[in-house]
């Protein structure tokens, strides 16, 4: 099945800090990427819309000079939480679509703690 | 407005079936899916629905009617490891997913 990792599972940086995620589509391309948000005992939140080769579409309220995408390949997209602050500490889940439309798989995620 | 309602939290007893009701209100529909997800894990796969029925996969079983904007998720003989959150989720016009706020499901011994 369609396989997809997140590095690193867990990490904790200082406020005013930048932390680099990585997701990656391990045995299929992925031409779309997404990226969640989830805050404790909260469902998750839609935060961006990655395509690969083209600039990332990003929901309302999500600041997109604070939370770059990049998806450079068709196997890797990136988010950099920038200036981290103790209130990004959240799990980032990406997930990506796969051939058909309706197919999404899902990274382990990554707990971010900004202290 | 997109809109997925279920209920907050469920208590089911081992060995007993649970259904977790899912009503939606979204702009276009491409499927509705169930999840299941564990205290601090990613989600996980358990249904696809996009024409009305019931599919059943093993202990689960997802139902939807189109026309009335409702889902249930049947879990049967339940084990102490379905213990964990079910999100719904409704795929728009868009293909984007559309998330209900999920359902704690609490199982006792």
């Amino acid at each position: 099945g369609a396989v997809v990792s997140q590095h690193p599972s867990w990490v904790i940086c200082k406020s005013g800090t930048s932390v680099k995620i990585e997701c990656r589509s391990l045995d299929f391309q992925a031409t779309t990427m997404f990226w969640y948000r989830q805050f404790p005992k909260q469902s998750l939140m839609l935060m961006a819309t990655s395509n690969e080769g083209s600039k990332a579409t990003y929901e309302q309220g999500v600041e997109k000079d604070k939370f770059l995408i990049n998806h450079a390949s068709l196997t890797l997209s990136t988010l950099t939480v920038t200036s981290a602050h103790p209130e990004d500490s959240s799990f980032y889940i990406c997930s990506a679509r796969g051939l058909r439309d309706y197919e999404q798989y899902f990274g382990p995620g990554t707990r971010l703690t900004v202290t | 407005g997109q809109n997925i309602d279920q209920p907050t939290e469920m208590t089911a007893t081992e060995g007993a079936i649970v259904q977790i009701n899912c009503t939606y209100q979204t702009s276009g529909f491409n499927g509705l899916f169930w999840y299941q997800q564990h205290a601090g894990e990613a989600p996980t796969f358990l249904s696809y629905n996009v024409l009305d029925g019931l599919e059943e996969k093993g202990r689960f079983s997802s139902f939807l009617s189109r026309s009335k904007g409702y889902s249930y998720l049947l879990l049967k003989e339940l084990q102490m490891k379905d213990s964990a959150s079910y999100l719904c989720a409704v795929m728009d016009s868009n293909y984007q997913l559309i998330w209900g706020a999920g359902t704690k499901l609490i199982i006792k011994p």
